[in-house]
């Protein structure tokens, strides 16, 4: 079956810096989602990428969908305090969504 | 629009008791999953339903049974109630099908002794 890895776990960073997130499958897919919830909070959607190799940009966030269509990355540039949350990926290669473990972003004022 | 509501909020529950998680959505979506979240494990999907009287087992039905009451309501009950299902509890709706956006309800609280 379809194994998902993310990493890191855990990410603290100060303020201002830089923060990635990947997320790996053994398998093909057909695209992936991801997801943020911010602490107590819900996860609520943020994108979803379906080409090989696509690229996206929200404001101050770039997801990547690998070429081969088995990882994906969430970068965000000069993470702010609102930036606090976990990130999660949802891969999809089959009708039903899985979810990745998740990163815990924390940010250092 | 309220979008996917949950009640109760939080729950503790001794050993043995039962209870019955509610959810609603108002967005007219076809599907509705149930997910449970603890440290570490990231959402895993307990139970969904892909429609309006249909209802499919998940990574971890064990101990849960589900009813699709309308297109409206999906509720999850726990028959007999462990310390291992100590977790928060998610309810999603999607438009069509699973491998669309889903949105979360606000989540459950739960805490069995």
């Amino acid at each position: 079956g379809q194994q998902v890895m993310q990493i890191p776990q855990y990410q603290h960073v100060q303020e201002g810096e830089d923060f990635t997130t990947y997320c790996n499958s053994s398998t093909t897919l057909s695209n992936i989602q991801w997801y943020k919830q911010r602490p107590g909070g819900h996860p609520v959607f943020l994108i979803q990428l379906v080409k090989s190799g696509e690229v996206k940009k929200q404001k101050r966030l770039t997801f990547q969908f690998g070429e081969a269509k088995k990882n994906s990355s969430l970068h965000i540039t000069a993470t702010q305090t609102t930036d606090v949350g976990t990130y999660f990926c949802a891969p999809r290669s089959s009708e039903k969504l899985t979810f990745g473990t998740g990163t815990r972003l924390t940010i250092i004022p | 629009n309220a979008g996917v509501t949950q009640t109760p909020k939080f729950q503790v529950l001794k050993t043995g008791q039962s209870m019955t998680l509610q959810c609603a959505q108002d967005m007219n979506h076809n599907s509705m999953y149930w997910y449970r979240q603890d440290p570490g494990m990231g959402l895993r999907l307990i139970y969904y339903s892909a429609s309006e009287g249909t209802t499919d087992k998940g990574e971890v039905p064990n101990g849960y049974n589900v009813s699709r009451l309308n297109k409206r309501e999906f509720s999850l009950r726990l028959e007999s109630a462990a310390p291992s299902q100590t977790s928060v509890y998610f309810c999603a709706s999607s438009e069509r099908r699973p491998e669309e956006t889903q949105y979360f309800g606000p989540g459950t609280r739960l805490l069995v002794l």
